[in-house]
């Protein structure tokens, strides 16, 4: 059973560029949120997506955007990119159950690095 | 503040000692906590829920005190293997999203 698969596992980009990371999620899980972790810092939630429709935000601004195709994959999109934005970007999978959410499993996330 | 504070670390132990980690939290409507791990550049992975009750795994034993906004996580006997930084998260009232402490990094020397 594959876990949380995350693409591209390392990516350099130039300020003001854009940039897609993708996500697929644990084999059931219908949930994916998206997590910022910055160095020495603990992961910071981004959003997240059920039902193809984004259902909770954190505190980041518009230039962060994301998307969930039908079969739960998604994409986290990051336009005007920062030097402040180069962290490792988590996605997380899970379902919901009785109104709850189920466990989370992390991907092994995308070292993004902005020059 | 921070949603969530940890002991800032680092943690270094001898084999076989018995280490402790702090955390409180800011937000009282806050519903589910958990302890994860993360080994270096990894991604955290659950290590326990943390129940009102306390609950024990093995070496491992969690703490909630819902009165103060404190969580505790004790490791006995540790091992080299437990090297790692240790994440406390809450999940603040009925969203969903996980709220992260910044970690404790643990070393275990040998």
């Amino acid at each position: 059973d594959a876990g949380v698969t995350q693409s591209p596992t390392h990516l350099i980009k130039t300020r003001g560029q854009q940039v897609t990371l993708r996500c697929s999620p644990k084999s059931g899980h219908d949930t994916v949120s998206w997590y910022q972790q910055a160095l020495g810092q603990g992961p910071q939630f981004i959003f997240q997506y059920y039902e193809e429709e984004e259902r909770q935000r954190g505190n980041f601004p518009d230039r962060f955007s994301g998307h969930q195709y039908p079969n739960y994959s998604s994409e986290l999109n990051v336009n005007a990119l920062l030097l402040g934005d180069s962290a490792l970007y988590l996605c997380a999978s899970s379902s919901l159950l009785d109104g709850w959410d189920t466990e989370a499993f992390f991907g092994q996330g995308t070292r993004l690095t902005v020059v | 503040r921070k949603e969530v504070e940890q002991d800032p670390g680092p943690f270094n132990v001898p084999e076989g000692a018995t280490v402790a980690f702090n955390c409180t939290y800011s937000n009282s409507a806050s519903q589910s906590f958990f302890w994860y791990r993360q080994d270096c550049r990894k991604e955290p992975k659950l290590l326990m829920s943390v129940y009102s009750s306390g609950n024990e795994d093995g070496r491992f034993t969690a703490q909630l005190n819902r009165a103060s906004q404190y969580i505790s996580l004790l490791i006995r006997d540790s091992k080299l293997s437990d090297s790692a930084t240790y994440l406390c998260v809450v999940t603040p009232g009925s969203a969903r999203q996980l709220t992260f402490g910044s970690g404790t990094q643990l070393t275990v020397l040998p």
